[in-house]
């Protein structure tokens, strides 16, 4: 099973808004696989920003926001802060929920 | 607050077998409603899911990593583990343990990482 697309990098100054898309297929997020996002900081343990396409845990910002449409998700980060910089990746919960598979990884800096 | 904390040798040879385990504090590894898995980041690469396992021992795991890993959980002790065998270079990576909740189809924590270089 192949990774899904993520860009490699996104940018964006303090207070914009940036957008970090997770293209898959036909067979995972277009199949109505459930999609999550994390955040990853060097060193530090990953964070679960999103899950379920679009619920934020308890404690996460609503600046960050989660979409799906067809085959591709977004997480949608507004009002970008020093703190949000890092690596992002997807995730997808395959079919019978008993194998998973990540997105190529995200960095993003902010400006 | 649920921690996950990896530990095992950072440097295994080629052939061998990699042997990791992680413990868990603040919760338990027999929850309902939660699996247990092993997922690793080889240097600039993406992410790879290699598998996980219940409280009761049952598991699943990555086909393109099957023939090779086995896991164990010890509910006593709190912890699961991982075996790799046959290692190569390409075997070299972040490996990170992680908590999957079943209703929220999603890996709720995580821990650091540990990283495991094969070499000679």
């Amino acid at each position: 099973q192949s990774a899904l697309t993520q860009p490699a990098s996104v940018s964006g100054s303090p207070g914009q808004s940036i957008t970090i898309s997770c293209t898959g297929t036909s067979s995972d997020i277009g199949n109505y696989d459930i999609v999550s996002w994390y955040q990853r900081h060097p060193d530090k343990a990953p964070k679960l920003m999103i899950y379920e396409d679009n619920q934020r845990p308890s404690g996460v910002s609503d600046r960050f926001s989660g979409s799906k449409s067809g085959n591709t998700a977004s997480l949608t980060i507004s009002g970008l802060q020093a703190e949000d910089e890092g690596d992002y990746y997807c995730c997808s919960s395959e079919g019978r929920r008993n194998s998973y598979v990540f997105g190529s990884v995200t960095k993003l800096t902010v400006l | 607050q649920v921690q996950l904390q990896e530990s095992g040798p950072g440097l295994v040879k080629p052939s061998e077998t990699l042997s990791l385990t992680c413990s868990v504090s603040g919760g338990s590894v027999s929850r309902r409603g939660a699996s247990w898995s092993w997922i690793r980041q080889p240097p600039g690469k993406g992410l790879e899911w290699i598998g996980d396992i219940f409280y009761s021992g049952s598991t699943n795991y990555n086909p393109s990593l099957k023939s090779r890993v086995t896991m164990s959980v010890d509910t006593s002790k709190n912890r699961f583990s991982l075996k790799l065998s046959s290692v190569t270079a390409a075997d070299t990576a972040v490996y990170y343990c992680a908590r999957f909740i079943t209703e929220s189809d999603c890996f709720d924590m995580w821990g650091q990482g540990t990283m495991v270089t094969v070499s000679s």
